[in-house]
């Protein structure tokens, strides 16, 4: 039972364009959803993070929105960079777990 | 601020011997640290949750004695895989929660591989 999906495996963008990642989740409990960004044979890098009691969380090229009652978040970044090509986990917190749920990943591909 | 360090980040060994991994909070103190595992392809998967001066929480699955986990300070938590077999090579992370308890910041990871 996944609780946390990432449904598109890959997504390719051109520079300067908008890049959107999408995620849904089940789990209505859910107190902090995240985003982590991993090069190959490196750890996952924090990216962002929302509560769940916000909609939306900027941080420079990158912005998180939230819509709880669709159980759905997406991370924008634009203009997206050759550099951000990288493998995207979303991530959830809260409930009765005390650790991250992560989804399977979306691989970004900037083309220049 | 919030580095996270493993050694080693890569280590071959033979099948039947152990292998420790060390994972190092270098500028926070970690209560809590986890282990994940990485198949290639696929999601992070949780091995366990370490507790500092407590047992590790294991994954269901996650076979206890073979990858012992010891969380001893604040800013050191090991896992040793015991008996490795070919199938354990894998990409092992380990990841600690800062001031920010939802938050974590991982290692780089370490590439084992069993012969």
């Amino acid at each position: 039972d996944q609780q946390v999906k990432q449904n598109s495996p890959s997504l390719s963008v051109q520079e300067g364009r908008i890049s959107i990642l999408n995620c849904d989740y089940t789990n209505s409990m859910f107190d902090y959803f995240l985003w982590y960004k991993k090069y190959p044979a490196e750890g996952p890098t924090f990216l962002i993070s929302i509560s769940s009691i916000k909609d939306k969380n900027e941080d420079g090229r990158f912005t998180v929105f939230l819509n709880k009652s669709a159980k759905h978040l997406s991370l924008h970044i634009v203009p997206s960079q050759p550099g951000d090509s990288a493998v995207y986990f979303c991530a959830a917190y809260g409930g009765s777990q005390g650790n991250l749920i992560f989804g399977k990943g979306t691989k970004l591909s900037v083309k220049p | 601020g919030a580095v996270v360090s493993q050694h080693p980040s890569w280590v071959i060994c033979k099948s039947g011997t152990s292998v420790k991994i060390e994972c190092r909070s270098l500028d926070f103190q970690a209560t809590t640290m986890f282990w994940y595992r990485q198949f290639p392809k696929q999601s992070l998967m949780l091995m366990a949750t370490s507790n500092e001066g407590s047992k590790a929480t294991y994954e269901q699955g996650v076979e206890k004695d073979k990858f012992l986990i010891n969380h001893a300070s604040l800013t050191l938590s090991t896992l040793t895989v015991t008996s490795a077999h070919p199938e354990d090579s894998s990409f092992y992370i380990c990841s600690a929660t800062g001031t920010a308890f939802y938050e974590q910041y991982f290692g780089p990871g370490t590439r084992l591989t069993v012969t």
